[in-house]
């Protein structure tokens, strides 16, 4: 069993839905990471938070550290959204990640 | 752009033999880390670096090393390669050591390598 499990797997949608992808982990961390990687491969990171909320646009990530769970939103979705969304939990003290194995999400015009 | 450079940017090669992977962090960070992203194990943490010590270990194989030059800059050195390791390697960067809420890692663009 993953120490970080990402839900869905796949999720395709319209343009203009509101998405939300999950993350639930089974070991403590010190931040929980938030990547997009794009068809081409490149990774960025959109979030690193610890605790409550972050928003930036139209993503916003929250983390219920009691539950060990963490959700991606993206609000009025795009194609250019289309790419894959990877978790990961970061290990105290270094930034040693562990990574869910991603949700490919795919926005329809 | 993150600011963080990796050559070459394709790599083939044969079984058996050894690669160097290249990394340039961001200036001014000084943390680098290396991952492994293959189709059927995803992305993997390898190694971490910090201002030139190892910081963080994680699932490297012993054919496997790294080391962070005084310049920051960071190889990773893949030798008696197998069919396995064809993956695409992505290194980060980070300003600080890790585990704190502000040290983002910026990602490189991946070495994709391919052991024929």
């Amino acid at each position: 069993k993953n120490e970080v499990e990402q839900s869905p797997q796949n999720l395709t949608a319209q343009e203009g839905e509101f998405i939300t992808i999950n993350c639930s982990y089974s070991v403590g961390i010190s931040a929980l990471h938030w990547l997009q990687q794009h068809p081409g491969g490149g990774i960025v990171s959109l979030f690193m938070l610890s605790s409550g909320k972050k928003k930036h646009g139209r993503l916003i990530a929250t983390i219920n550290i009691q539950e060990k769970h963490s959700s991606l939103h993206i609000t009025a979705s795009h194609p250019r959204d289309s790419a894959v969304y990877i978790c990961a939990g970061g290990d105290f003290g270094n930034e040693k990640l562990t990574f869910g194995t991603g949700t490919r999400l795919t926005i329809i015009p | 752009d993150s600011g963080v450079t990796q050559t070459p940017k394709h790599l083939i090669t044969a079984t058996g033999q050894r690669v160097t992977l290249r990394c340039s962090p961001r200036s001014g960070d000084l943390s680098v880390y290396w991952y492994q992203q293959s189709l059927d194990q995803g992305l993997q943490f390898l190694i971490q670096y910090y201002n030139g010590e190892e910081r963080a270990k994680g699932n490297i194989l012993e054919r496997f090393s790294a080391q962070q030059f005084p310049d920051l800059h960071s190889e990773l050195n893949l030798s008696s390669l197998e069919l396995g390791d064809s993956a695409l390697y992505f290194c980060a960067s980070s300003v600080g050591p890790g585990g704190r809420s502000t040290d983002t890692q910026y990602f490189g663009p991946g070495t994709r390598l391919t052991v024929l």
